[in-house]
């Protein structure tokens, strides 16, 4: 069984259109996370819910919006997608988030590869 | 915020050969360090968290070194074999208001046959 999964693996669009990416756990976990890998590589944190509860929202654009329906599901919406928005979207989990344990492991999904044309 | 920084950026190391790298970190407000390993098109996998000074961990072939005094920690592997070609990733837990890990660059071992 697959821990983390997201989708779509891969997500092709036009400027201008909006997207969603889907993420589920099965783990149990109580936080999950949305990370951009950059054009360097680095792994930016974008948001992260904890028992529903948005607790980190980095300097992102507001046209990016995580949506947690249930403590297994944070997905990330994205309107009005411009060419920067391309990368690598990764969706991740833990037990507890770091406000409650440093040592947390974080499990991550596959990731999504969005290119906007 | 916090600076982590990864070196070398990538390594080409010989099958068999054994090799380190370090990820470096502020010595100060130190409350842990987390190991990835990321193979490429697939997703980070963690290899160990470190939270005492002098901690040396160790999972097969791959083992781990933490100094948080001079703020340091060295991965290395012995007898490197093609299935560790991969991006090792550093990590740390920056506790400002967000409660989140900063991660290093990363880096990126080539095992050669």
């Amino acid at each position: 069984d697959t821990a983390v999964s997201q989708t779509p693996k891969y997500l092709v669009t036009q400027m201008g259109n909006d997207k969603s990416i889907k993420c589920e756990q099965n783990l149990g976990h109580d936080t999950m996370y949305w990370y951009k890998q950059d054009s360097k590589k680095f792994l930016k944190i974008m948001f992260s819910y904890n028992n529903k509860e948005l607790i980190i929202n980095e300097t992102v654009p507001n046209r990016f919006s995580p949506k947690s329906p249930d403590k297994a599901h944070l997905n990330l919406h994205i309107n009005s997608l411009e060419l920067g928005d391309s990368a690598v979207y990764f969706c991740a989990s833990s037990r507890y988030g770091l406000a409650g344990e440093t040592q947390e492991t974080q499990y991550f999904g596959p990731g999504t590869r969005l290119l906007v044309l | 915020i916090l600076n982590v920084e990864q070196s070398p950026q990538s390594l080409h190391v010989q099958e068999g050969d054994s090799t380190n790298f370090t990820c470096s970190f502020p010595s100060s407000n130190f409350y842990a360090l987390h190991w990835y390993r990321w193979e490429t098109a697939k997703s980070p996998e963690a290899l160990f968290v470190m939270t005492l000074n002098g901690d040396e961990k160790k999972k097969g072939r791959i083992s781990a070194t933490l100094n948080t005094k001079e703020g340091y920690s060295y991965l290395y592997i012995k007898g490197s074999q093609p299935e560790d070609s991969a991006t090792y990733l550093c990590a740390l837990p920056y506790m400002d208001s967000n409660y989140q890990l900063i991660w290093g660059a990363g880096t990126k071992l080539i095992i050669k046959p």
